[in-house]
C-alpha cells in the first residue's frame, strides 16, 4: 500500500480557487493516471502520462490540469474552470502501459467545494 | 472509443452463496480485463485478470469467465464471507496500451 500516496486526505476549497492535489509514487512506475470518482459512475479517468514530461487528456479533462517533470510526482490542478469539483480523486500508477497491466492506486482525495 | 457496461449495481447474497457480476465491452481489440475491488473508504485495489488468450482462470474462491466473441466477462465469486461486501469494478484495457475504462461498479452485500 506505501507505494504509491496522495496528500491531503481531505481538502476544502471555496468557489473560485485553484487546488493542487498531491501524487507521489516510490515504484519506479512510467506511468500515471488521475481518476474522478463520484457515487454510481465509477472511475473517469482525467490526465494520463506514460513518461516524465508529457501526459494526455482523460475522458473529463476540462477543468483540470497536471504536470510531470519527475517520474514519482503527477500533481493534479483543479482549477476554477471545473463546474462540480467536489469529489473523491484517485492517482494511480503503472509499471507500463496501464490499460494492459495492473494499476496500483493511492488513498485518494476528498475534495469538497463550499 | 470503449464502452464498458457492468450489471447489476447492487447485489445482495447470503453468506456462503455465490455472486456473479457481469460486464459487456464495445472494442473487440480489447485484450486486458481486470477487477478491482474497494472496500469502504478505501482505495480500488486488483483481484483477479484475465486476458484474451484465456476463457478462464480462477483463484481461490473467486474466477473470471471471458468470451471474446460476444463480447462479455463475468466475476465468479463462491462460499461468499460478509468480508465481501465491497465495491467492485470491471475494467478493460489493451487498446493503445495506455487507457483502462472502468465499469460504473457493483456493490456487493453479503448477509450473515
Amino acid at each position: 500500500d506505501g507505494g504509491i500516496t496522495q496528500s491531503p486526505k481531505y481538502l476544502f476549497r471555496k468557489e473560485g480557487q485553484n487546488v493542487t492535489l498531491s501524487c507521489e509514487q516510490n515504484l519506479n512506475h512510467d506511468a500515471m493516471y488521475w481518476y474522478r470518482q463520484d457515487p454510481g459512475q465509477g472511475l473517469r479517468l482525467i490526465y494520463y502520462s506514460q513518461i516524465v514530461n508529457d501526459f494526455q487528456k482523460g475522458d473529463i479533462a476540462e477543468g483540470y490540469s497536471v504536470s510531470r517533470e519527475k517520474k514519482e510526482s503527477f500533481p493534479l490542478t483543479v482549477t476554477s474552470a471545473q463546474k462540480n469539483p467536489t469529489a473523491f480523486y484517485l492517482c494511480a500508477s503503472s509499471p507500463s502501459q496501464g490499460g494492459r497491466n495492473e494499476q496500483f492506486f493511492g488513498p485518494g482525495t476528498r475534495l469538497t467545494v463550499l | 472509443g470503449e464502452n464498458v457496461e457492468q450489471h447489476p449495481s447492487t447485489l445482495s447474497v447470503q453468506e456462503g452463496d455465490s455472486a456473479v457480476i457481469k460486464c459487456t465491452y464495445s472494442d473487440s481489440a480489447s485484450n486486458y480485463f481486470p477487477w478491482y475491488k474497494q472496500e469502504l473508504g478505501k482505495r480500488p485495489q486488483l483481484i483477479i485478470d484475465i486476458r484474451s488468450n484465456v476463457g478462464e482462470k480462477k483463484d481461490q474462491r473467486i474466477a473470471v469467465t471471458l468470451n471474446k466473441t460476444a463480447k462479455h466477462f463475468s466475476l465468479h465469486i463462491t462460499e461468499t464471507q460478509p468480508e465481501d461486501s465491497a465495491v467492485y469494478f470491471c475494467a478493460v484495457g489493451g487498446t493503445g496500451g495506455f487507457k483502462t475504462i472502468f465499469g460504473a461498479g457493483t456493490r456487493l452485500f453479503v448477509k450473515a
